[in-house]
């Protein structure tokens, strides 16, 4: 099935600095890939669609100059934290559209 | 405003017997739902999913059931095994342009007792 890998598995950075996380569709092309984020003992809330070859979508709520996302060819996408403050720190989780509904393993952003 | 709800914060069951989590919607947009289980610090995974143009959908021990006039849907797991014991969270996709959207519930943690 489809496989979508992302990394790190874990980030701890201090305040100011920015972050980035990978997402990559291993076996297939995703036009499109989504990102959730989601806080302790919450759900996982959408913050953007990121489609290839044109500009992310953000939720309503995200901070575009914020995260900063990049899906610069149909296996890869990025996601950058910048400026990081504590109130950042949480589960990042992309998945890929088009082929079902497979997620990456999800990134764990702590922000010092 | 919480499109997919999921009103039971936890549920506890002896090993065995069924355990029912449930989940509410509002946006009748949404023609696609998935069970997904979840551990800390990991992604999602999916466990079984259903079409609105069907009421029920079986996979080994999950089965989901789909009452589209109240917006309700449900999960059984018969039987409950200890390994089962996570956190499960219902979604729901519109669809159409939003293809691959998905609208997360909070989240049901279930303990399944040996």
């Amino acid at each position: 099935g489809a496989v979508v890998s992302q990394h790190p598995s874990w980030v701890i950075c201090k305040s100011g600095t920015s972050v980035k996380i990978e997402c990559r569709s291993l076996d297939f092309q995703a036009t499109t890939m989504f990102w959730y984020r989601q806080f302790p003992k919450q759900s996982l809330m959408l913050m953007a669609t990121s489609n290839e070859g044109s500009k992310a979508t953000y939720e309503q709520g995200v901070e575009k100059d914020k995260f900063l996302i990049n899906h610069a060819s149909l296996t890869l996408s990025t996601l950058t934290v910048t400026s990081a403050h504590p109130e950042d720190s949480s589960f990042y989780i992309c998945s890929a559209g088009g082929v079902g509904y497979t997620f990456g393993s999800g990134t764990r952003l702590t922000v010092v | 405003d919480q499109q997919v709800k999921q009103n039971s914060p936890s549920l506890s069951v002896q090993e065995g017997r069924i355990s029912i989590l449930n989940c509410d919607y509002t946006n009748s947009m949404f023609d696609y739902f998935l069970w997904y289980k979840k551990y800390p610090a990991e992604g999602p995974t999916f466990l079984i999913s259903i079409s609105s143009i069907k009421d029920k959908n079986e996979d080994g021990r999950f089965t989901v059931f789909l009452n589209k006039s109240a917006k309700h849907l449900s999960l059984h797991i018969v039987p409950s095994q200890p390994g089962d014991s996570a956190v499960y969270f219902c979604a729901a996709d519109a669809g159409g342009t939003s293809y691959g959207k998905l609208t997360f519930g909070q989240g049901t943690i279930l303990t399944v007792h040996p």
